[in-house]
């Protein structure tokens, strides 16, 4: 079975600092790694995705993230929040191969603060 | 291009009705989903769809039923309407399943009475 566990549901940042969202997940085999953003009164929109090669991946707006498997870990990052990221954000897991169902975390509000 | 387009957006419901959400996708995605999200609950999958006229049962499907007639449509049906069913209703596709992307709707929000 596949699990993600994100780390605070809320995180308070000032507007300029860094943004740093937790994530870590247990597979049995090896995964497929997913963060999403969920703006207010919308649905969800991929940011970013690891599914084999580089480990650091870079996603729109800025964001990246890196797979640390010794870490069974998928934390996002941001060098310098804006007030526009304040948003909801989700990490997801599938297991890589075949065709699976990915499983998603409960969700970290991101809030920024002028 | 539309991507997923779910109705009706928001509606309100008294205990015991009936309703169907309807969903539908114009990326020839074979996968479908429907989920609900709660506050401090995430996302939890409803039911879910691999194929045209197949369905899956997902984290919580208990007074829910699902329905796949036709590729780009999946339909989430509320037979008798609970109060513990007013939640926030996503309707999502993928090609498949695995490293694909999910493209969401943008919500349908159903208050029980």
């Amino acid at each position: 079975a596949q699990s993600v566990t994100q780390l605070g549901s809320h995180v308070s940042v000032s507007e300029g600092a860094l943004v740093l969202l937790r994530c870590n997940y247990s597979s049995s085999v090896p995964p497929y790694l997913f963060w999403y953003v969920q703006y207010p009164n919308q649905g969800l929109q991929l940011l970013l995705k690891y599914t084999t090669g580089a480990t650091l991946v870079k996603g729109i707006n800025g964001f990246e993230a890196e797979f640390k498997k010794s870490e069974t870990s998928f934390h996002l990052t941001k060098p310098s929040a804006h007030m526009s990221d304040a948003a909801e954000y989700f990490c997801a897991v599938s297991k890589a191969g075949g065709s699976y169902i990915p499983t998603f975390g409960r969700g970290t509000s991101l809030i920024v603060h002028p | 291009n539309a991507g997923v387009t779910q109705t009706p957006k928001f509606r309100v419901l008294k205990t015991g009705q009936s309703m169907t959400l309807l969903c539908a996708q114009d990326m020839n995605h074979e996968y479908m989903y429907w989920y609900r999200q709660d506050p401090g609950m995430g996302l939890r999958l409803i039911h879910y769809s691999v194929g045209e006229g197949t369905t899956a049962k997902g984290e919580v499907p208990d007074g829910y039923n699902v329905s796949r007639l036709k590729k780009q449509n999946f339909l989430l049906g509320l037979e008798s309407a609970a109060p513990s069913q007013t939640s926030v209703y996503f309707c999502a596709s993928s090609k498949t399943g695995s490293g694909n992307t999910i493209y969401f709707g943008e919500g349908s929000w159903l208050t029980v009475v």
